[in-house]
């Protein structure tokens, strides 16, 4: 049973630039959520995806995206990058929408200069 | 509002003396309360989840319990590699989302 792989793993990029950031779900999950997590703060809700759509979302702007493919991996997008959206973001994957365990990866640290 | 608040911010101990983790919540409507670990550079690890007021759980020198307003994280005769961040959080009956505290750090000194 494979874990939950993101990447990339570290990222530096420039106010006003696009990043996409990628996720692949553990084997059996269909559920993907994508989280934020400033130093020194516990994780914020970004969204959830179930089988390809938006399942709930948190209090971030719309120049936060994402998508599920149908291998139920994702991809997490930020338009116009801010310095406050340094961060690390986390992906967890859970076997349901309903699912009360989730299964993080390690993250991707984000870095806006 | 939902929130989720988690005391001491930061811990050091010497291997063996025991102590507390404290994590006080204020949600609409608990679904359930989840315990993770997390250590430096990498994702949260799922601990334990609680459930209802008066419920505990074990597992090697840490044990859960739940009331109504708190739960708390015991940590028995710590050993140095149970330094790490200790997360809490709520997941509420009215959403899919968790919301997290801000960890309580731990450093268990040799």
């Amino acid at each position: 049973e494979t874990g939950v792989t993101q990447s990339p793993t570290h990222l530096i990029k420039t106010r006003g630039q696009q990043v996409t950031l990628r996720c692949s779900s553990q084997s059996g999950h269909n559920t993907v959520s994508w989280y934020q997590q400033a130093l020194g703060q516990g994780p914020q809700f970004i969204f959830q995806y179930y089988r390809e759509e938006e399942n709930g979302r948190g209090n971030f702007p719309p120049r936060f995206s994402g998508l599920q493919f149908p291998n139920y991996s994702s991809e997490l997008n930020v338009n116009a990058l801010e310095l406050d959206d340094s961060a690390l973001y986390l992906c967890a994957s859970s076997r349901d929408r309903g699912s009360e365990k989730l299964f993080f990866g390690s993250g991707t640290q984000l870095s806006v200069l | 509002e939902d929130q989720v608040t988690q005391s001491p911010e930061a811990l050091r101990l010497q291997e063996g003396e025991s102590s507390s983790l404290n994590c006080s919540y204020t949600v609409s409507g608990l679904r359930g309360l989840f315990w993770y670990r997390q250590d430096p550079g990498k994702g949260p690890e799922f601990l334990f989840t609680l459930y209802s007021a008066g419920e505990e759980k074990e597992k090697e020198r840490l044990k859960a319990t739940l009331t109504k307003k708190e739960s708390f994280l015991h940590i028995t005769a710590p050993k140095p590699e149970d330094s790490a961040t200790y997360l809490c959080a709520v997941q509420t009956n009215t959403g899919n989302q968790f919301y997290f505290g801000t960890g309580t750090s731990l450093t268990v000194i040799p």
